[in-house]
């Protein structure tokens, strides 16, 4: 039972256009949100996060959107950069440390 | 430099002959995790552990075991490999007081 979903595998956008990679969940119990960068042969590593009680959040280019009645998050990239080309995971906790992942999303950012 | 480390980063073994993925950080986290990660199924945690001497099962812990005798140390061990637990795999580590987790580089396992 995959609790948190990113229905999009892929994701292609021009340079200096925004990317916008969604991400749905199904626990309610979720507080806590965050979203993982991964090149290949490498860890994951924290991107942004966003708590429960907020709706938005930014940091740099990178700004998280979270819509609970909907139970969808949303990461947007403005501008989009050749360097951003990776995969992103969605990633939700309960009150805890442990985290469920979504499938990811490669995103592709073309010159 | 803040980091988690795995080792081995590759391996091919055969079905049956026990193996042990060592993970460690130097970041003094009381929770680490092991995750593996497939082909359209994202990051699956397989085993937990909240500090010293207490660990706990993840969603998918069958196949796997681990320790944590040490803060810094938490291994990942597969008693009897079988192919189905060919896979990436990678360790985590937070603080208590955080939820951005720290991953090593991964592990590609491949059973055969």
């Amino acid at each position: 039972d995959q609790q948190v979903k990113q229905n999009s595998p892929s994701l292609s956008v021009q340079e200096g256009r925004i990317s916008i990679l969604n991400c749905d969940y199904t626990n309610s119990m979720f507080d806590y949100f965050l979203w993982y960068k991964k090149y290949p042969a490498e860890g994951p590593t924290f991107l942004i996060s966003i708590s429960s009680i907020k709706d938005k959040n930014e940091d740099g280019r990178f700004t998280v959107f979270l819509n609970k009645s909907a139970k969808h998050l949303s990461l947007h990239i403005v501008p989009s950069q050749p360097g951003d080309s990776a995969v992103y995971f969605c990633a939700a906790s309960a009150f805890s440390n442990d985290m469920r992942f979504g499938a990811g999303t490669r995103l592709t950012v073309k010159p | 430099e803040a980091q988690v480390t795995q080792n081995p980063r590759y391996l091919i073994t055969v079905t049956g002959k026990k193996l042990t993925v060592t993970c460690s950080q130097n970041m003094n986290h009381e929770y680490m995790s092991w995750y593996r990660q497939d082909p359209g199924l994202g990051l699956r945690q397989i085993y937990y552990s909240m500090n010293v001497e207490v660990t706990d099962k993840g969603d998918v812990p069958e196949g796997y075991k681990v320790s944590r005798k040490e803060k810094r140390n938490f291994p990942l061990i597969l008693e009897s490999p079988s192919p189905n637990q060919t896979s990436l795999y990678f360790c985590a580590s937070t603080g208590l007081a955080d939820r951005g987790q720290f991953f090593g580089p991964g592990t590609r396992l491949t059973v055969l």
